[in-house]
C-alpha cells in the first residue's frame, strides 16, 4: 500500500531557529514529491521535486529529494511567527497525490 | 482572481439532506480533483477529472457521493443523504497536465461541511 510518512508530527521552536521537516515515502509509480503549507485554509504550494539531489530554494525555505532513501526534507531558516502552519508532503503517483499527515510547526516569538 | 474558487465556503445542514458544492478551477487547467480533509489529516483523494471525463474515483467513496464536470470547466460535488461522518473540509484542486511535465495542483479555499 502506498504511504507517505512525515516527522515530526509537531514541532515548537523559537523565532530565529532553523527547522528541518522530514518526509519519507513508499509509493509505486513515483513521479514527484510536493511540499505544501497549510494555515487556516487550503494548502499552498511550496515546492515540487522530481530529481534527486537538486535543492529547490525560495527565500528562507529550501527542500531536497533523495530518491535512494525515498525521502525529502524541508528546511526553514531564521523562522518567523508567520511560518507557523501545517506543512504537508505529498507524492504524485500517476495522477493521484498521496498525502502525509503533516507536521504542525509552531514558532514562538 | 485567477485561483481556484469554491462555493459555498461553509455549509451547515441536517443529517439526511443533500448538499452540492461547486468548484471553478484555474481557467487553463484541464485536471480537476476533489479531496476531503478532516482535522489532523492530510487531504484524502475522492475523484478526479481530465477535461469532462471522470477518470478515477476513490474506492472508499460511498455511492452517496457523485461529481460532475459537464463542460470540462467547473465541477460540482453532490452528497446525498448526508451523515455525521461527512463533516469535513472539501477541497478542490486543479492542475495542467501534459505528457512531458507534471504541474503542481493548486487548491481552492475549500467548503467546510458541518452535519448537525
Amino acid at each position: 500500500e502506498d504511504k507517505v510518512v512525515q516527522s515530526p508530527l509537531s514541532l515548537v521552536v523559537h523565532e530565529g531557529d532553523t527547522v528541518t521537516l522530514n518526509c519519507s515515502y513508499e509509493v509505486t509509480n513515483f513521479r514527484s514529491l510536493l511540499w505544501y503549507k497549510q494555515e487556516k485554509k487550503a494548502p499552498t504550494f511550496l515546492f515540487m521535486l522530481t530529481s534527486s539531489g537538486i535543492e529547490k530554494k525560495s527565500g528562507r525555505l529550501s527542500s531536497i529529494l533523495d530518491k535512494k532513501e525515498l525521502s525529502s526534507i524541508l528546511n526553514i531558516t531564521a523562522t518567523q511567527t508567520g511560518d507557523s502552519a501545517i506543512y504537508l508532503c505529498a507524492v504524485l503517483s500517476n495522477y493521484q497525490l498521496i498525502w502525509g499527515a503533516g507536521t504542525k510547526l509552531i514558532i514562538k516569538p | 482572481d485567477t485561483g481556484v474558487s469554491q462555493n459555498p465556503r461553509h455549509k451547515i445542514t441536517k443529517r439526511g439532506q443533500n448538499v452540492t458544492f461547486r468548484c471553478d478551477p484555474i481557467s487553463e487547467h484541464n485536471r480537476l480533483y476533489w479531496y476531503r480533509q478532516t482535522l489532523g489529516q492530510g487531504p484524502e483523494f475522492l475523484t478526479y477529472f481530465q477535461n469532462e471525463a471522470q477518470l478515477e474515483k476513490s474506492r472508499l467513496l460511498s455511492d452517496r457521493f457523485s461529481a460532475e464536470r459537464p463542460k470540462g470547466s467547473f465541477s460540482t460535488l453532490e452528497i446525498q443523504r448526508t451523515e455525521q461522518g461527512d463533516s469535513a473540509m472539501y477541497l478542490c484542486a486543479s492542475s495542467l497536465a501534459g505528457q512531458l511535465s507534471n504541474q503542481p495542483q493548486h487548491f481552492g479555499d475549500g467548503t467546510r461541511l458541518s452535519i448537525l
